[in-house]
């Protein structure tokens, strides 16, 4: 089975902290994702990778970087966490680039930034 | 920007029931529309996924319609039980670029 593991299920930072979500698959996936989930909102795509030192951004990038380093690992970086990053966040990886649909999530980080 | 209407955002039906959601999307250029179920505390899954060149796609009680030249796709739960209660995300590709976008998500509640 596609395992997606990440680093926190619950997390809190102070404003201006800089924070690190991250993320690990274990099946060779060659893109991954990172996601934002808030109430109401849906999942939201903050960004992307289909390679390594590859990135792309997603619909919501603003506040966010990433890095990707190796090819199972995927993190996800808040310079300064601003209280309106209190989120759920949701890290994915997906085995095909032509085929998206297939995208398998780890199991979400609750960041609440006071 | 793509963008994929899902309705309705809450839903409560009973045992036995069935749950119909749907979703609707713009243009895209690929070929699958998956939906994602997820329940607290975890990650969304993929349920089951659909390619436009079929009206319909069943996997045990979960069905998706397709409806290609209104560009909406469903799902329907028959039978439904107290055991399909999750979030239900629909998703369609974007043009040109490979990411999915979601739906906002549809909270299915089966009660007894």
């Amino acid at each position: 089975d596609v395992k997606v593991t990440q680093s926190s299920r619950y997390l809190v930072k102070r404003t201006g902290e800089k924070v690190f979500l991250e993320c690990v698959q274990d099946m060779d996936h060659e893109n991954m994702f990172w996601y934002r989930q808030d109430p109401g909102l849906g999942l939201r795509l903050i960004y992307f990778s289909y390679d390594v030192k590859m990135k792309e951004k997603g619909d919501i990038p603003e506040g966010y970087s990433v890095s990707r380093e190796k090819k199972e690992r995927f993190s996800l970086i808040l310079e300064s966490a601003s209280t309106n990053q209190t989120s759920m966040y949701l890290c994915a990886s997906c085995p095909i680039r032509d085929y998206p649909y297939e995208q398998y999530f780890g199991p979400g980080t609750r960041l609440t930034v006071t | 920007q793509q963008q994929v209407k899902q309705s309705p955002q809450s839903l409560i039906v009973q045992k036995g029931g069935i749950s119909i959601i749907n979703c609707a999307y713009e243009n895209t250029a690929f070929d699958y529309f998956p939906w994602y179920q997820q329940f607290p505390g975890k990650g969304p899954a993929l349920l089951i996924a659909i390619r436009p060149d079929v009206s319909e796609k069943k996997e045990g009680r979960f069905t998706i319609s397709f409806n290609k030249s209104a560009k909406q796709f469903s799902l329907h739960i028959m039978d439904s039980q107290p055991g399909d209660s999750a979030t239900y995300f629909c998703a369609a590709p974007k043009p040109r670029d490979t990411p999915l976008v979601f739906g906002k998500g549809t909270r299915l509640s089966v009660i007894a």
